[in-house]
Protein backbone atom coordinates (compact mmCIF):
# COMPACT_ATOMS: atom_id res chain seq x y z
CA UNK A 1 0.00 0.00 0.00
CA UNK A 2 1.76 3.54 -0.95
CA UNK A 3 -1.23 5.43 -0.19
CA UNK A 4 -1.28 9.06 1.09
CA UNK A 5 -4.74 10.48 2.18
CA UNK A 6 -5.14 14.18 2.47
CA UNK A 7 -8.14 15.96 4.00
CA UNK A 8 -9.96 17.95 3.38
CA UNK A 9 -10.08 17.77 -0.13
CA UNK A 10 -10.95 21.62 -0.65
CA UNK A 11 -11.25 24.29 1.60
CA UNK A 12 -12.43 28.14 1.33
CA UNK A 13 -11.18 30.11 4.23
CA UNK A 14 -11.35 33.88 4.73
CA UNK A 15 -8.39 35.82 5.84
CA UNK A 16 -9.15 36.17 9.70
CA UNK A 17 -10.11 32.23 9.69
CA UNK A 18 -7.86 29.52 11.73
CA UNK A 19 -8.13 25.82 10.02
CA UNK A 20 -6.11 22.66 9.58
CA UNK A 21 -5.08 20.48 6.66
CA UNK A 22 -4.04 16.79 7.92
CA UNK A 23 -1.94 14.11 6.25
CA UNK A 24 -1.62 10.53 6.93
CA UNK A 25 -0.05 7.68 5.76
CA UNK A 26 0.74 3.86 7.03
CA UNK A 27 3.73 2.80 4.81
CA UNK A 28 5.82 2.69 8.25
CA UNK A 29 7.53 6.13 6.93
CA UNK A 30 9.48 8.50 9.25
CA UNK A 31 9.83 11.45 7.11
CA UNK A 32 7.39 13.86 5.91
CA UNK A 33 7.07 16.73 3.67
CA UNK A 34 4.48 19.91 2.88
CA UNK A 35 5.07 20.92 -0.48
CA UNK A 36 2.73 24.15 -2.11
CA UNK A 37 2.24 24.01 -5.87
CA UNK A 38 0.30 26.90 -7.51
CA UNK A 39 -1.19 26.15 -10.91
CA UNK A 40 1.18 25.05 -13.13
CA UNK A 41 4.17 25.24 -11.22
CA UNK A 42 6.43 22.49 -9.71
CA UNK A 43 5.29 21.52 -6.21
CA UNK A 44 8.13 23.82 -3.79
CA UNK A 45 9.33 22.28 -0.55
CA UNK A 46 7.52 24.16 2.85
CA UNK A 47 8.70 21.90 5.36
CA UNK A 48 10.25 18.59 6.19
CA UNK A 49 10.01 16.03 9.25
CA UNK A 50 12.31 13.41 10.17
CA UNK A 51 11.44 11.17 13.04
CA UNK A 52 8.28 13.42 14.29
CA UNK A 53 11.00 16.26 14.60
CA UNK A 54 10.89 19.57 11.99
CA UNK A 55 14.28 19.11 9.98
CA UNK A 56 13.29 21.70 7.37
CA UNK A 57 11.51 24.73 7.24
CA UNK A 58 12.02 26.60 3.99
CA UNK A 59 11.53 30.28 5.39
CA UNK A 60 7.80 30.00 5.23
CA UNK A 61 6.00 32.58 6.67
CA UNK A 62 4.53 32.19 10.70
CA UNK A 63 0.93 32.01 9.33
CA UNK A 64 1.82 28.37 8.56
CA UNK A 65 2.12 26.12 10.99
CA UNK A 66 3.09 22.35 10.51
CA UNK A 67 3.07 20.00 13.60
CA UNK A 68 3.77 15.91 12.86
CA UNK A 69 2.05 14.23 16.14
CA UNK A 70 3.21 10.82 15.55
CA UNK A 71 4.68 9.26 12.71
CA UNK A 72 1.90 8.57 10.64
CA UNK A 73 0.28 12.26 11.15
CA UNK A 74 1.25 15.46 9.53
CA UNK A 75 -0.71 18.79 10.11
CA UNK A 76 -0.39 22.22 8.70
CA UNK A 77 -1.98 24.92 10.79
CA UNK A 78 -3.36 27.99 8.90
CA UNK A 79 -4.04 31.18 10.56
CA UNK A 80 -4.15 34.87 8.95
CA UNK A 81 -3.63 33.77 5.35
CA UNK A 82 -3.23 35.41 2.42
CA UNK A 83 -5.01 35.46 -0.96
CA UNK A 84 -1.75 34.76 -2.79
CA UNK A 85 -1.30 31.49 -0.57
CA UNK A 86 -4.36 29.86 -2.56
CA UNK A 87 -2.55 26.76 -3.73
CA UNK A 88 -2.59 23.22 -3.94
CA UNK A 89 -0.98 21.98 -0.77
CA UNK A 90 0.55 18.55 -1.05
CA UNK A 91 1.82 16.11 1.36
CA UNK A 92 4.62 13.03 1.04
CA UNK A 93 5.90 10.79 2.88
CA UNK A 94 9.22 9.07 2.47
CA UNK A 95 11.58 6.23 4.05
CA UNK A 96 14.10 7.78 5.90
CA UNK A 97 16.84 5.15 5.23
CA UNK A 98 15.89 2.71 3.35
CA UNK A 99 17.06 -0.88 3.35
CA UNK A 100 18.32 -0.21 -0.72
CA UNK A 101 18.74 3.24 -2.50
CA UNK A 102 15.65 2.47 -4.67
CA UNK A 103 13.34 2.58 -1.80
CA UNK A 104 14.68 6.77 -1.27
CA UNK A 105 10.99 8.05 -3.48
CA UNK A 106 8.70 10.06 -1.90
CA UNK A 107 4.77 9.09 -1.86
CA UNK A 108 2.32 11.92 -2.20
CA UNK A 109 -1.32 12.08 -1.43
CA UNK A 110 -4.11 13.69 -3.60
CA UNK A 111 -3.53 17.10 -1.57
CA UNK A 112 -5.57 19.92 -0.49
CA UNK A 113 -7.10 22.71 -3.10
CA UNK A 114 -6.65 25.92 -0.56
CA UNK A 115 -8.91 29.13 -1.96
CA UNK A 116 -8.34 32.30 0.48
CA UNK A 117 -10.61 35.23 -0.27
CA UNK B 1 23.25 26.45 -7.07
CA UNK B 2 21.46 22.71 -7.96
CA UNK B 3 19.09 23.40 -11.35
CA UNK B 4 16.98 20.89 -12.72
CA UNK B 5 15.35 21.81 -16.47
CA UNK B 6 12.65 19.86 -18.73
CA UNK B 7 12.15 20.43 -22.05
CA UNK B 8 9.32 20.97 -23.92
CA UNK B 9 7.43 22.98 -21.58
CA UNK B 10 4.25 21.20 -23.72
CA UNK B 11 4.60 18.43 -26.31
CA UNK B 12 1.35 17.55 -28.22
CA UNK B 13 1.45 13.87 -30.29
CA UNK B 14 -1.12 11.86 -32.03
CA UNK B 15 -1.91 8.20 -30.22
CA UNK B 16 0.78 6.14 -31.12
CA UNK B 17 3.43 8.85 -32.22
CA UNK B 18 6.54 7.85 -30.02
CA UNK B 19 8.79 10.72 -28.38
CA UNK B 20 10.85 11.60 -25.54
CA UNK B 21 10.93 13.99 -22.78
CA UNK B 22 14.31 15.57 -21.44
CA UNK B 23 15.37 16.32 -17.81
CA UNK B 24 18.66 18.09 -17.76
CA UNK B 25 20.05 18.73 -14.66
CA UNK B 26 23.11 20.58 -12.74
CA UNK B 27 23.78 19.22 -9.22
CA UNK B 28 26.29 18.86 -6.87
CA UNK B 29 26.24 15.16 -5.39
CA UNK B 30 22.79 13.52 -6.91
CA UNK B 31 21.62 11.24 -5.05
CA UNK B 32 18.68 10.21 -7.13
CA UNK B 33 16.80 11.18 -9.92
CA UNK B 34 12.85 10.68 -10.00
CA UNK B 35 10.11 10.70 -12.26
CA UNK B 36 6.48 11.63 -11.38
CA UNK B 37 3.14 12.02 -13.52
CA UNK B 38 0.50 14.63 -12.25
CA UNK B 39 -2.90 14.91 -13.15
CA UNK B 40 -4.88 17.99 -13.14
CA UNK B 41 -5.37 18.88 -9.84
CA UNK B 42 -3.85 15.90 -7.96
CA UNK B 43 -0.99 14.73 -6.70
CA UNK B 44 2.36 13.69 -8.33
CA UNK B 45 2.11 9.72 -8.90
CA UNK B 46 5.67 7.96 -8.69
CA UNK B 47 7.10 6.39 -11.67
CA UNK B 48 10.58 5.89 -11.85
CA UNK B 49 13.99 6.02 -9.64
CA UNK B 50 17.15 6.25 -11.40
CA UNK B 51 20.86 6.44 -9.56
CA UNK B 52 23.21 5.51 -11.68
CA UNK B 53 24.27 6.97 -15.36
CA UNK B 54 23.39 4.13 -17.77
CA UNK B 55 20.68 2.91 -15.90
CA UNK B 56 16.80 2.64 -17.74
CA UNK B 57 13.82 1.34 -15.92
CA UNK B 58 10.43 0.63 -18.12
CA UNK B 59 6.91 0.44 -17.16
CA UNK B 60 4.41 -0.48 -19.78
CA UNK B 61 4.57 2.29 -22.46
CA UNK B 62 7.43 4.22 -20.75
CA UNK B 63 10.59 3.60 -20.09
CA UNK B 64 13.55 5.91 -18.08
CA UNK B 65 16.96 6.46 -18.61
CA UNK B 66 20.16 8.58 -16.85
CA UNK B 67 23.36 10.17 -18.16
CA UNK B 68 25.52 11.98 -16.18
CA UNK B 69 23.81 15.10 -17.25
CA UNK B 70 20.16 14.55 -18.51
CA UNK B 71 17.44 11.73 -18.29
CA UNK B 72 15.07 10.82 -20.67
CA UNK B 73 11.23 9.78 -20.60
CA UNK B 74 10.38 7.65 -23.60
CA UNK B 75 6.90 7.37 -24.16
CA UNK B 76 6.38 4.73 -27.30
CA UNK B 77 3.27 4.62 -28.77
CA UNK B 78 1.13 6.78 -26.35
CA UNK B 79 -2.14 6.52 -25.67
CA UNK B 80 -4.33 9.21 -24.72
CA UNK B 81 -4.90 8.26 -21.25
CA UNK B 82 -1.04 9.37 -20.87
CA UNK B 83 -1.77 12.58 -21.60
CA UNK B 84 -0.56 14.46 -18.00
CA UNK B 85 2.07 16.48 -16.51
CA UNK B 86 4.99 14.42 -16.27
CA UNK B 87 7.87 15.53 -13.78
CA UNK B 88 11.35 15.07 -13.43
CA UNK B 89 13.67 15.86 -9.55
CA UNK B 90 16.78 15.33 -8.25
CA UNK B 91 17.25 14.58 -4.80
CA UNK B 92 20.82 15.91 -3.89
CA UNK B 93 23.48 16.79 -1.29
CA UNK B 94 23.96 15.18 2.24
CA UNK B 95 21.23 12.38 3.42
CA UNK B 96 20.48 14.89 5.99
CA UNK B 97 18.47 16.83 3.26
CA UNK B 98 16.12 14.87 1.80
CA UNK B 99 13.33 17.11 0.08
CA UNK B 100 13.36 16.74 -3.67
CA UNK B 101 13.88 19.60 -6.38
CA UNK B 102 11.61 19.43 -9.52
CA UNK B 103 11.90 20.62 -12.85
CA UNK B 104 8.72 22.79 -14.35
CA UNK B 105 6.97 19.63 -16.05
CA UNK B 106 6.29 19.06 -19.58
CA UNK B 107 2.69 19.08 -20.22
CA UNK B 108 2.12 15.96 -22.88
CA UNK B 109 -1.24 15.82 -24.82
CA UNK B 110 -2.35 13.01 -26.82
CA UNK B 111 -4.80 12.97 -29.12
CA UNK B 112 -6.98 10.19 -30.44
Amino acid sequence: DTEVTQTPKHLVMGMTNKKSLKCEQHMGHRAMYWYKQKAKKPPELMFVYSYEKLSINESVPSRFSPECPNSSLLNLHLHALQPEDSALYLCASSQVVPPTRDQYEQYFGPGTRLTVT
Amino acid sequence: EDQVTQSPEALRLQEGESSSLNCSYTVSGLRGLFWYRQDPGKGPEFLFTLYSAGEEKEKERLKATLTKKESFLHITAPKPEDSATYLCAVRVGATGRRALTFGSGTRLQVQP
